[in-house]
């Protein structure tokens, strides 16, 4: 089952704050952050994994809300080098990470 | 190290010609992934191998077929393309992960094919 983005598309100005939620209908063991400029291939931000093990970039931050299944990506800050689709994925069992749709993310000057 | 390589960048195809992508790793990755990548559908899961030896359909496999060559290479043929696989098709690389044994480490992506099927 494909996790839900939202939202599809934000447009924030250098220096503003973005959320950006993930949520699965399926218990989940672990969350993963994905970020994708265009024409170039999705790179690692962050995993998160039941039980509270974190692993990722060190100024994206994210939560993981293992009994409601969802994730949230906190963008703070933000640089125009933060633009590009975000993409979540999760492992909902015994079968590999399923990405979500994907929010397209653009940082203005 | 190179990381995930892919092999070719880009390819055109008429209908009913077969082909096969080239991807290998030299992280010594047990887990390796096909994925392609349509305008609003995100990435979705075609073919995946867990370890050396095996393979596994993912979420959209008709059409194609993998070999896990060894540990490093794992291709993905199309036997007879079609218009619908017009796509980017990403190969990525992992140790193994969580929900199937390991400990859940982060997928390594390569650069991607852009393949039309004419």
């Amino acid at each position: 089952q494909q996790p839900v983005q939202s939202p599809q598309a934000v447009i924030l100005r250098e220096g503003e704050d973005a959320v950006i939620n993930c949520s699965s209908s399926k218990a989940l063991y672990s969350v993963h952050w994905y970020r994708q400029k265009h024409g170039e291939a999705p790179v690692f931000l962050m995993i998160l994994l039941k039980g509270g093990e974190q692993k990722g970039h060190d100024k994206i931050s994210a939560s993981f809300n293992e009994k409601k299944q969802q994730s949230s990506l906190y963008l703070t800050a933000s640089q125009l080098s933060y633009s590009g689709t975000y993409f979540c994925g999760t492992e909902p069992g015994n079968t590999p990470l399923v990405f979500g749709k994907g929010t397209r993310l653009s940082v203005i000057a | 190290n190179a990381g995930v390589t892919q092999t070719p960048k880009f390819q055109v195809l008429k209908t009913g010609q077969s082909m096969t992508l080239q991807c290998a790793q030299d992280m010594n990755h047990n887990s390796m992934y096909w994925y392609r990548q349509d305008p609003g559908m995100g990435l979705r899961l075609i073919y995946y191998s867990a370890s050396e030896g095996t393979t596994d359909k993912g979420e959209v496999p008709n059409g194609y077929n993998v070999s896990r060559l060894n540990k490093r290479e794992f291709s993905l043929r199309l036997e007879s393309a079609a218009p619908s696989q017009t796509s980017v098709y990403f190969c990525a690389s992992s140790p193994l992960p969580r929900a199937l044994g390991g400990r859940g480490y982060e997928q390594y992506f390569g650069p991607g094919t852009r393949l039309t099927v004419t």
